[in-house]
């Protein structure tokens, strides 16, 4: 089966500078997907950032991206710039190719935590 | 108005009580999904269907039931509730590989 893991329970950073949150995972698959889920305090559940893994360039979106090591099964995320509004949960999440199933696998989640 | 919507947002219940969750979606999504999140643990997935004639086990199905009455909807059930069970629940429909979830009924069972 597959494994997601976030090693990183709690993270801090001053605002306006950059964050890395690390995730790893496990998977004997070629091909699949990844994605970060952002849950601020309202608990909703909101997609950030998504990477398919045949494609080898990073996905970015705005001040977020990605940086996918396929080898090393690594997928971690970068903000930039952070704001006030980033602080939230940050779950990393896999999703096996198979057609039409769109069932993920999360990590355990990394609270992210902006210092004004 | 959401997409995704799941009633109750919140519940209070006492062990060995059935309680209903439910969940309506007007994405038009064939797939809908039940995951249960609790802290430190992220989101498992509780049971999923792919249409209204096709229900599946989830990796902890164990406690639950659930009922796709219409595409539009789709309930999970506790027959008989266990403190273990207290923990924020969401309903989900997926299309073209992505996710669309509610905004979660959070259950306390006491």
């Amino acid at each position: 089966a597959q494994t997601v893991t976030q090693s990183q329970p709690e993270m801090s950073v001053q605002e306006a500078e950059t964050v890395t949150l690390s995730c790893t995972y496990d998977t004997s698959e070629s091909d699949y997907y990844l994605f970060w889920y952002k849950q601020p305090p309202s608990r909703q559940m909101i997609l950030v950032i998504r990477q398919e893994a045949y494609k080898q360039q990073n996905a970015t979106e705005n001040r977020f991206s990605v940086n996918f090591q396929k080898a090393a099964k690594s997928f971690s995320l970068k903000i930039s710039d952070s704001q006030l509004g980033d602080a939230a949960m940050y779950f990393c999440a896999y999703r096996a190719p198979n057609f039409g199933n769109e069932k993920l696998t999360f990590g355990t989640g990394t609270r992210l935590t902006i210092i004004p | 108005d959401a997409d995704v919507t799941q009633t109750p947002r919140n519940r209070i219940t006492k062990t060995g009580k059935r309680i209903m969750l439910e969940c309506s979606q007007t994405k038009g999504h064939d797939r809908m999904y039940w995951y249960r999140q609790d802290p430190g643990l992220g989101l498992r997935l509780i049971y999923y269907s792919f249409d209204v004639k096709d229900i599946n086990k989830g990796e902890i199905s164990d406690g639950y039931s659930v009922s796709r009455q219409a595409q539009a909807k789709f309930s999970l059930s506790l027959e008989s509730a266990i403190p273990n069970q207290t923990a924020l629940y969401f309903c989900a429909t997926s299309d073209e590989g992505k996710l669309f979830f509610g905004s979660g009924t959070q259950l306390s069972v006491l």
